[in-house]
């Protein structure tokens, strides 16, 4: 099956400091998603982004298909995106990388 | 904006005990999924259905475990006898008719089994 890579495993910023995180997958996919999971588990859906840019107010990712990686961009961080982001690549089932647990400090 | 649900929200569960998970997908969506998480780990895919069949499934989804779209709306994980270790948070997931579209995960449902 596909192999997902994130890095890196942690991160810590200043509140206010950019950010990225990087999503590395072993094979073509044709679906590619980013997600945070919020502190009650919940996984919410940030990108579904299986290539090109996209961006949703501080956050946007990139998808370069053909070099088989995503990259998620935080900027203006803020205390409330601390938790773990989950990349997830694949085609008719998604397979999960270990996730980036990103700490923000006030 | 249509959504996946799941219930209950979260269960306990005696070890031994059958457990039946619930799901609501979207609509009009064709493929359906779960998937579970141990706590601290990885998501990881349990199984996918599709055309009132099983359409893949992982190693962790074994005799124990089985799934049923019972009535076109709903969509279960079923497991016979629980385990300690089936303690964990469950996701189902549904994506429409094209294989490559986006999949859309419920809120999960937290399984701690006693």
């Amino acid at each position: 099956g596909i192999q997902v890579e994130q890095s890196p495993p942690d991160l810590i910023l200043q509140e206010g400091a950019n950010s990225t995180l990087r999503c590395n997958f072993s094979d073509s996919v044709n679906n590619l998603q980013w997600f945070h999971q919020n502190p009650w588990g919940q996984l919410i859906n940030l990108f579904y982004i299986p290539s090109g840019t996209k961006q949703n107010g501080r956050l946007s990712a990139t998808t370069v298909a053909t070099e088989r990686y995503s990259l998620l961009y935080i900027s203006s961080s803020q205390t409330t995106d601390s938790g773990v982001y989950f990349c997830a690549a694949g085609d008719y089932k998604l397979s999960f990388g270990a996730g980036t647990t990103v700490t923000v400090r006030a | 904006e249509p959504e996946v649900t799941q219930t209950p929200s979260h269960q306990v569960t005696q070890m031994g005990q059958e457990v039946i998970l619930r799901c609501v997908p979207i609509s009009n969506h064709l493929y359906f999924y779960w998937y579970r998480q141990i706590l601290g780990q990885k998501v990881e895919f349990l199984v996918s259905f599709y055309n009132n069949e099983i359409s893949e499934k992982s190693e962790i989804f074994d005799d124990q475990f089985s799934v049923e779209r019972p009535d076109g709306s709903n969509f279960t994980l079923k497991i016979r006898s629980t385990k300690l270790e089936d303690s964990a948070m469950y996701f189902c997931a549904s994506r429409d008719q094209t294989g490559s579209s986006e999949a859309f995960f419920g809120q999960g449902t937290r399984l701690t089994v006693v």
